[in-house]
Formats: C-alpha cells, sequence, structure tokens
C-alpha cells in the first residue's frame, strides 16, 4: 500500500545539525515532487519545503532558507531533509508529503518529532 | 505571500448536526487549487477535498466543498463522532504553498 515512513528526528542541541529521511512506498516516487510540513506543539501546519520529481527545482520557506536542504534519491525511493543550525523555533513534528504534480499534498507521512533543546 | 483565514476558530456542535467552516485567501485561488485536510490528534493530516469541491478518495459524502476566487467553505451535512478533528485549508498553486490556522470542530 502506498506509505511514507519518516525517521531522523531526536533532541538536539541549538546550532547543531540533524537529517530526516522519508521512506516511500506503494506509489511512483520519481514521478512525484515531495514536500516537508511541520507543525510545532498545539499550532497549526507549515510548509517547509519541495524538490520537484526529478531534484530540478527546490523552493524553501523563508523561516529554514540557508539552513536547510532538501534532496530526493529517486533510485532508493527517499526523500531527505538535512536541517543545519537548528534553533528553538525548528522544534515542530515533520511531515513528508507528495505532491503529483500541481496536486494537492497526498500521501502524507506519520511524522518524526526534533526537538532543539539545550 | 497567499494568507489563508479561517473562521471560526473553533466550533461546538452535536453530532447529527450541520458544520460550516470557512477559509478566506488574501488572493484570488487561481483554478481553485484550494485543498481541505482533517486532522486527529497524534496523526498526520488526511486529505479531505481538492480543487475546491473535490472529494477525495475515500472521503464521505457527508463532506461537501465549495467556493472559488478567495472565499470557499467546507461543510459536514450531519456530523459523525469521528469527525471531530482539527480542519485546515491550503492553497497549493502558488509558492509558498500556504495553510489556514485550522477550525476545530469539538463536540457541543
Amino acid at each position: 500500500q502506498v506509505q511514507l515512513v519518516e525517521s531522523g528526528g531526536g533532541v538536539v542541541q541549538p546550532g547543531r545539525s540533524l537529517r530526516l529521511s522519508c521512506a516511500a512506498s506503494g506509489f511512483m516516487f520519481r514521478h512525484y515532487g515531495m514536500h516537508w510540513v511541520r507543525q510545532a506543539p498545539g499550532k497549526g501546519l507549515e510548509w517547509v519545503a519541495v524538490i520537484w520529481s526529478d531534484g530540478s527545482n527546490k523552493i524553501y520557506a523563508d523561516s529554514v532558507k540557508g539552513r536547510f536542504t532538501i534532496s530526493k534519491d529517486n533510485s532508493m525511493n527517499t526523500l531527505y531533509l538535512q536541517m543545519n543550525n537548528l534553533r528553538d523555533d525548528d522544534t515542530a513534528m515533520y511531515y513528508c508529503a507528495g505532491d503529483g504534480g500541481s496536486m494537492p499534498f497526498d500521501p502524507w507521512g506519520q511524522g518524526t518529532l526534533v526537538t532543539v533543546s539545550s | 505571500e497567499n494568507v489563508l483565514t479561517q473562521s471560526p476558530g473553533t466550533l461546538s456542535l452535536s453530532p447529527g448536526e450541520r458544520a460550516t467552516l470557512s477559509c478566506r485567501a488574501s488572493q484570488s485561488v487561481i483554478r481553485s487549487y484550494l485543498a481541505w485536510y482533517q486532522q486527529k490528534p497524534g496523526q498526520a493530516p488526511r486529505l479531505l477535498v481538492y480543487g475546491a469541491s473535490t472529494r477525495a478518495a475515500g472521503t464521505p459524502d457527508r463532506f461537501s466543498g465549495s467556493g472559488s476566487g478567495t472565499d470557499f467553505t467546507l461543510t459536514i451535512s450531519r456530523l459523525e463522532p469521528e469527525d471531530f478533528a482539527v480542519y485546515y485549508c491550503q492553497q497549493y498553486v502558488t509558492s509558498p504553498w500556504t495553510f489556514g490556522q485550522g477550525t476545530k470542530v469539538e463536540i457541543k
């Protein structure tokens, strides 16, 4: 069945780095653009970054630009988010989500929690 | 950035009642690329409606979306116990993709 499984979250100190992964199965991953969306505790959804299906284009939210890097390995059916220079306000559940091309976000993963704290 | 504003923030209703959720965009949503998601505690969001009015696979027909331009509505005709959740609208036509702040539908 269609599935996205995130991993790599955890507790990290401010200024440190973390890499999230999102493993896809059950659909044509290479044909999908992929997004990262985050949700701070008790808050709403915030779009973070997108990568085109072939990896040719990447766009970031202003809040993470210059610190986060999205990448996609179509041979491994895996999406990544490299997060550098983490700040307290990056604390959130991070979801990956698929985009079949000018489409809404579907499917979604179950999320991985990132906590930035000293 | 196209800012989406949802109202009300919280809707207190009883099972069997009708729920009407609003989403207003600061700029026109081109081609009505407006989606609604449902999120329950501890779960990821789930796509309910896209293209303003097309139900996603598996969405019960008590859910209906409408609207165009800057004003959109999600209606739940008769609330079932499993419908009490938070609902988000989203525009997916222009970067940055934006979500509304959410409407919580709670049991009265």
